[in-house]
Formats: C-alpha cells, structure tokens, sequence
C-alpha cells in the first residue's frame, strides 16, 4: 500500500520569510510519481511539480524549489521568500506508475496549511 | 490551454435525492478520475476511467456509478445522497499513454447535503 505523511498540519509565517513543507512516502513500487498541488482558498487543485523516481535532481521554479531524497522517502517543498499570495494548502501525492489495474490513482498526504502573513 | 470542465459548480439536495455531476476532461486526455474531499480532508480517490473503460476502483460507495461516455465526458451518479456525502468532488484528467503523467484538476463541485 502506498502512503504520504505531511507532519506538517500548519504552518505560519510572515512575508519573506522562507519556507519548508515536508513530505514523507511509503511504497514498495520501485518506479512511481510524486507530486505537489496547490490549493488556494478558492478550492481548486493546482499541479506544481511532478517527479519520477529515477530523477532525483532538484528542481528549482522561481521562488519554489524541491529536495527529492530516494534514500529517505522524502519529497520536500521550499518556498523562498513567501508572499501572501503563497498561503494555500498544499499537498504532497504519491501515484504508481499507469498500467495494469493502477491507472495512476493520487494518494494524497493530509495536506498543510500555509499561511503567509504581511 | 483549455481546462476540465465541471458542471455544476455547486448542488444542493436534499437527503435522499440523486445527483449528477459532469465532467469535460482535456483534449486528447484519456484517463478521467473522481476524487472526494470533505471538509478539511484530503481527496479520496473514487474511480477512474481509460479509454471509456473503467481502470480502477476505489472507496466508492455502491449507491455511487460512473461511467465514460464515447465523448470522453464523464459522469458521476450518486443516489440514495446522506448527510456525508456533502463534499468537494473533483474531476481530474491525464494522458496516460504508455505511462503515468499529470493529473489536471477541475475546479470541482461542491455539493451539500441537507
């Protein structure tokens, strides 16, 4: 069975500063996805970052960055300089790799909340 | 870039009623997914679709059914609605091809229950 544990239920900070959300997985599969997703108070999903299990280089998007460590199952998310616009809560998901009867179902870690405050 | 579409946006019932929720994947997408999100929870994977087939299975009731029409539009049948039911349903599409890519989500139903 898969698992993803975020520890993190919340998290608060102010403007600026920096931010790290983690992100724990279990699985006995060894090729599968990671994933990160937004969710705004608006409600929606938003897709940040996917990565397979054979690429373990870090990954850097603007103010995001991603620690992907095989050796300790962990999938960590960075925020550099936070803003406000940043306080959402985001998850951390774990899929298999599509065939057979796993179609690539997410199973989704508990989420944390970030808030951002000015 | 064209989104999933979910329809309606919002729906309130009544216990016991039947509702129906639509979704419009991405062009050329080919695998559609349901996801359940109640209040402060995390989505739950329900049941997902390839190609019009159903590819897996998961929590979903069995006053709940699905299906995938020749369009690729998906529909999520739910009858016999309780109090629990009231959630964030959430329609996601990928194009899975020979491998595993990225679940787009739509901006889900939000369904209440009274």
């Amino acid at each position: 069975a898969q698992k993803v544990t975020q520890a993190q239920t919340e998290i608060s900070v102010v403007e600026k500063e920096d931010v790290t959300l983690d992100c724990v997985y279990e699985t006995r599969d060894t090729t599968y996805y990671l994933f990160w997703y937004k969710q705004p108070p608006s409600g929606e999903l938003v897709f940040l970052i996917r990565r397979n299990s054979f690429d373990e280089q870090n990954e850097i998007s603007g103010r995001y960055s991603w620690n992907f460590q095989k050796s300790t199952s962990s999938f960590n998310f960075t925020i550099t300089a936070s803003q406000v616009v940043d306080s959402a809560v985001y998850f951390c998901a774990l899929s298999r790799q599509a065939g057979g009867t796993s179609y690539g179902k997410l199973t989704f870690g508990q989420g944390t909340i970030l808030t951002v405050h000015p | 870039a064209a989104g999933v579409i979910q329809s309606p946006r919002h729906l309130i019932k009544e216990k016991r009623e039947t509702a129906t929720l639509k979704c419009y994947p991405i062009p050329r997408h080919d695998t559609v997914y349901w996801y359940q999100q109640g209040p402060g929870q995390d989505p739950q994977f329900l049941i997902s679709f390839y190609e019009k087939m159903q590819s897996d299975k998961g929590s979903i009731p069995d006053r709940f059914s699905a299906q995938q029409f020749s369009d690729y539009h998906s529909e999520l049948n739910m009858s016999s609605l309780e109090l629990g039911d009231s959630a964030l349903y959430f329609c996601a599409s990928s194009f899975t091809g020979g491998g595993t890519d990225t679940q787009y989500f739509g901006p889900g139903t939000r369904l209440t229950v009274l």
